[in-house]
């Protein structure tokens, strides 16, 4: 299995306070993502690293922020939370060898809650 | 936003069918096809990674095939067992996209003893 996790794995915060998952990698992949999970969308991208202190958004980036300081760490922070945040966030990572993508090793999930 | 499609949503098949599902999408800019298998409570783990078109990989009993010009891939499970029971995604690679694969919204395979 490839070394990713997560942290916390449950957690349950009230609207309006930040929140910070954390995801950490012992693969020293270079590509790193954050997803959430919801009913009827399947996996959607919140955020995405292609190096240290490299981010960029995905598809449902508002009222989320990330950041990379070390290959092996890749933060999410909702700043306020809102209960639409509500959902289990998946964090997984690549690599890129002789120009293809490789596919991607998720970490286990957080499921968190907002009430 | 790319679209990629799965179908169908759901599937119940008995312990010992054949089964099949399809994923569609765009066809354009076609890098990769990733599918992944996701168990109940766990997380995706990946199946097969495609990238040229006529493409056949095989795991066991389940198969997948390729058709980068019509923009569609199968999977195939041969001989369902409860075990394959879970939620098999298939994810594009674009070359617009970079590294960042769209994943489609899954088919649930329920398998029955």
């Amino acid at each position: 299995d490839a070394g990713i996790t997560q942290s916390p794995r449950h957690k349950v915060t009230e609207t309006g306070t930040p929140v910070t998952l954390r995801c950490h990698q012992t693969e020293n992949h270079r590509y790193m993502y954050w997803y959430r999970q919801d009913p009827g969308h399947g996996l959607r991208l919140i955020h995405y690293s292609y190096g240290v202190k490299d981010t960029d958004k995905g598809e449902v980036s508002d009222g989320y922020s990330v950041s990379r300081s070390k290959t092996e760490d890749f933060l999410l922070t909702l700043e306020s939370a809102t209960s639409s945040q509500t959902s289990v966030y998946f964090c997984a990572i690549s690599e890129k060898k002789r120009e293809v993508y490789n596919e991607q090793f998720f970490g286990p999930g957080t499921r968190l809650t907002v009430l | 936003i790319l679209n990629v499609e799965q179908s169908p949503q759901s599937l119940h098949v008995q312990e010992g069918d054949s089964t099949n599902f399809t994923c569609s999408f765009p066809s354009s800019n076609f890098y990769a096809l990733h599918w992944y298998r996701w168990e109940t409570a766990k997380s995706p783990e990946a199946l097969f990674v495609m990238t040229l078109n006529g493409d056949e990989k095989k795991k066991g009993r389940i198969s997948a095939t390729l058709n980068t010009k019509e923009g569609y891939s199968y999977l195939y499970i041969k001989g369902s067992q409860p075990e394959d029971s879970a939620t098999y995604l298939c994810a594009l690679g674009d070359v617009d996209y970079g590294q960042n694969f769209v994943f489609g919204p899954g088919t649930r395979l329920s398998v029955l003893p």
